[in-house]
């Protein structure tokens, strides 16, 4: 199994561009890497998927290099409302394996 | 779609008491997993099943039990209830790129 690591807390402010990084050094070769945001009281959801290169979507860019051992999940002006807990993932896309959490990076938005 | 759903929303128990959580979910997914987020925690493993009549233990499976009942409902149970299963159960389901979550159930034990 992939462990991640990720920061435990990042500060930021109204506006500003956050990048939360993954590590993930014994990724396997059909792994990928997905991203979910967690808000209080309420269970995790999606954000974004990714095997290599670059993704984005509506809401964030996923950013992965050549050699995949870490991610950069990207989230442009961030407002209050993305004060949550963000969790990076590694594991077979839609395949059955044990997915495992992280404790997740705890973001902090500010006025 | 009701996506993934789970009952109770909330529950208190006495310790050694038994008890079931429900989860069900209608999006004709294979897999299914429990988990448990303490406060100010990440989201733990407990078991998860690949299809009716599977179940795999994950990461904290002891004190439980499960049953896939069949592709819809993945259920999950407390034998005898202890003050360290204190905690909001988490029911998933996998889809081709990511996991549903249900909204999750408070269980307190006293």
């Amino acid at each position: 199994l992939a462990k991640t690591t990720q920061p435990i807390s990042m500060d930021s402010y109204e506006g500003q561009e956050v990048n939360i990084t993954c590590s993930h050094n014994n990724i396997a070769t059909n792994d990928y890497i997905t991203w979910y945001q967690q808000f209080p009281s309420q269970g995790p959801r999606f954000i974004i998927q990714g095997y290599k290169t670059k993704v984005t979507n509506e809401v964030a860019s996923l950013f992965i290099p050549a050699d995949r051992k870490s991610s950069t999940l990207s989230l442009p002006r961030v407002s209050l409302s993305d004060t949550a807990v963000y969790y990076c993932l590694v594991g077979e896309s839609g395949g059955y394996n044990k997915l495992i959490f992280g404790a997740g990076t705890r973001l902090a938005v500010h006025p | 779609n009701a996506g993934v759903t789970q009952t109770p929303k909330f529950q208190v128990l006495k310790t050694g008491q038994s008890m079931t959580l429900q989860c069900a979910q209608d999006m004709n997914h294979n897999s299914m997993y429990w988990y448990r987020q303490d406060p100010g925690m990440g989201l733990r493993l407990i078991y998860y099943s690949a299809s009716e009549g599977t179940t795999d233990k994950g990461e904290v499976p002891n004190g439980y039990n499960v049953s896939r009942l069949n592709k819809r409902e993945f259920s999950l149970r407390l034998e005898s209830a202890a003050p360290s299963q204190t905690s909001v159960y988490f029911c998933a389901s996998l889809g081709p790129n990511e996991q549903f979550f249900g909204p999750g159930t408070r269980l307190t034990v006293l």
